[in-house]
């Protein structure tokens, strides 16, 4: 069955970077776009932004621009979300989830702490 | 950009129980473009409901979805141990996708 998996949590410092990974199984990557989604603690999530997974084209959410990338390794049916410049705010739980509309699969989740 | 509001924030029952959790719009979800999930404690969400009222594949049929427009319901016919968690609204009938704040079903 469809299975997403996520990399580990990451410990960073304010101005690091992280790259998070997010690797598909059990069904054709390219079929879906890929969502990335944010859960500050004790959130709601937060949509980021999605990915096609056919072209690469991403589409970021407002306030996700700039510092966020999503990207793809299609060879290995992976997709990335690098966040750059990481400031204590950043720290969350990141998650991948499929589908361009409702969000059917989802990773475990990323932790990522920012803390000096 | 869609706004969800769920109520109530929190809604304190018993294990046999049914439960009922609204979501409001901001303005209409054309074509019902409406999902509910499930998230429990260091768990991602769960899909529960598509299309206002589809169960996603293997969710029991003790959970229902209705509503149109801007407004929204999702109803647990009869808790089980298992359903207290949070749950939350999302809609995709527009750039951006957006969820609610979420509501708390607790144990009483």
């Amino acid at each position: 069955q469809a299975q997403l998996v996520q990399s580990g949590s990451e410990l960073k410092k304010p101005g690091a970077s992280v790259k998070v990974s997010c690797k598909a199984s059990g069904y054709t990557f390219t079929s879906y776009f890929m969502n990335w989604v944010r859960q500050a603690p004790g959130q709601g999530p937060e949509w980021m932004g999605c990915i096609n997974t056919k072209t690469g084209n991403p589409t970021y959410a407002q306030g996700f621009t700039g510092r966020f990338v999503f990207s793809l390794d299609t060879s290995v049916s992976t997709a990335y979300l690098q966040i750059s410049s990481l400031k204590a705010e950043d720290t969350a739980v990141y998650y991948c989830a499929r589908y361009y509309y409702y969000m059917d699969v989802w990773g475990k989740g990323t932790t990522v702490t920012v803390s000096s | 950009e869609i706004v969800l509001t769920q109520s109530p924030g929190t809604l304190s029952l018993s294990a046999g129980d049914r439960a009922t959790l609204s979501c409001r719009a901001s303005q209409s979800v054309s074509s019902s473009y409406l999902a509910w999930y499930q998230q429990k404690p260091g768990q991602a969400p769960r899909l529960l409901i598509y299309d206002a009222s589809n169960r996603a594949t293997g969710i029991p049929d003790r959970f229902s979805g209705s509503g149109s427009g801007t407004d929204f319901t999702l109803t647990i016919s009869r808790l089980e141990p298992e359903d207290f968690a949070v749950y939350y609204c999302q809609q995709y009938d527009s750039l951006p996708r957006t969820f609610g704040q979420g509501t708390k079903v607790e144990i009483k």
